[in-house]
């Protein structure tokens, strides 16, 4: 079965400096999805970023950013000139052949000004 | 167009009660899938349902059960409650099913469950 690996629980940054969120995953498969989603305090979900597995090239989103590295497993989600905005929790996400989506423990990330 | 309405918002039972959630996914919508977060767990997934048929389950005892009706809104039943069972409960919709396209997921605000 598929996993996936969030080994921060919480991590701060100073407001306008760059961080770097960690995931890794597990799985046989060769065609994926993975995403990036953000749960700010009010808990509306909502999605952040989206990575094709096919695709060699890292995914961008204005300020966020993906680093896939397919052969480890990995996918890091930097987001950078960090604004009070995205203080939430951070999920990553993989979606395999099952058509299941399966989700990390989350990241917290404090953003300090 | 409105996003994804799940009622009640928060609700207290007790041990060996039942409880019922709602979920109205987005117009147009076919496809509702529901998640438990917890803090140490994250997210889990439940189960998802498409045009009135769930698709895919997880690894939850037969407590938790679910389903869609025509209209594509989806409610989830625990029966039996236990302590455990407090949580987070998110729906979430998409339009063609966690299968379809690149399966993103149009997230509720969540039910807060709390059993006593």
């Amino acid at each position: 079965a598929q996993t996936v690996t969030q080994s921060q629980p919480e991590m701060s940054v100073q407001e306008a400096e760059t961080v770097t969120l960690s995931c890794t995953y597990d799985t046989s498969e060769s065609d994926y999805y993975l995403f990036w989603y953000k749960q700010p305090p009010s808990r509306q979900m909502i999605l952040v970023i989206r990575q094709e597995a096919y695709k060699q090239q890292n995914a961008t989103e204005n300020r966020f950013s993906v680093n896939f590295q397919k052969a480890a497993k990995s996918f890091s989600l930097k987001i950078s000139d960090s604004q009070l905005g995205d203080a939430a929790m951070y999920f990553c996400a993989y979606k395999g052949r099952d058509d299941k989506i399966i989700f990390g423990k989350g990241t917290r990330l404090h953003i300090l000004p | 167009k409105a996003g994804v309405t799940q009622t009640p918002r928060y609700l207290i039972k007790t041990r060996g009660q039942q409880v019922t959630l709602s979920c109205s996914p987005i117009s147009g919508h076919r496809s509702v899938s529901w998640y438990q977060q917890t803090p140490g767990q994250g997210l889990q997934f439940l189960f998802e349902y498409f045009s009135e048929t769930q698709r895919n389950k997880g690894n939850f005892p037969g407590r938790f059960s679910g389903r869609q009706f025509s209209n594509s809104r989806s409610e989830m039943n625990v029966s039996t409650l236990e302590l455990g069972d407090s949580a987070l409960y998110l729906c979430a919709s998409s339009l063609a099913g966690q299968g379809a396209g690149t399966g993103e997921l149009f997230f509720g605000e969540g039910s807060r469950l709390t059993v006593l």
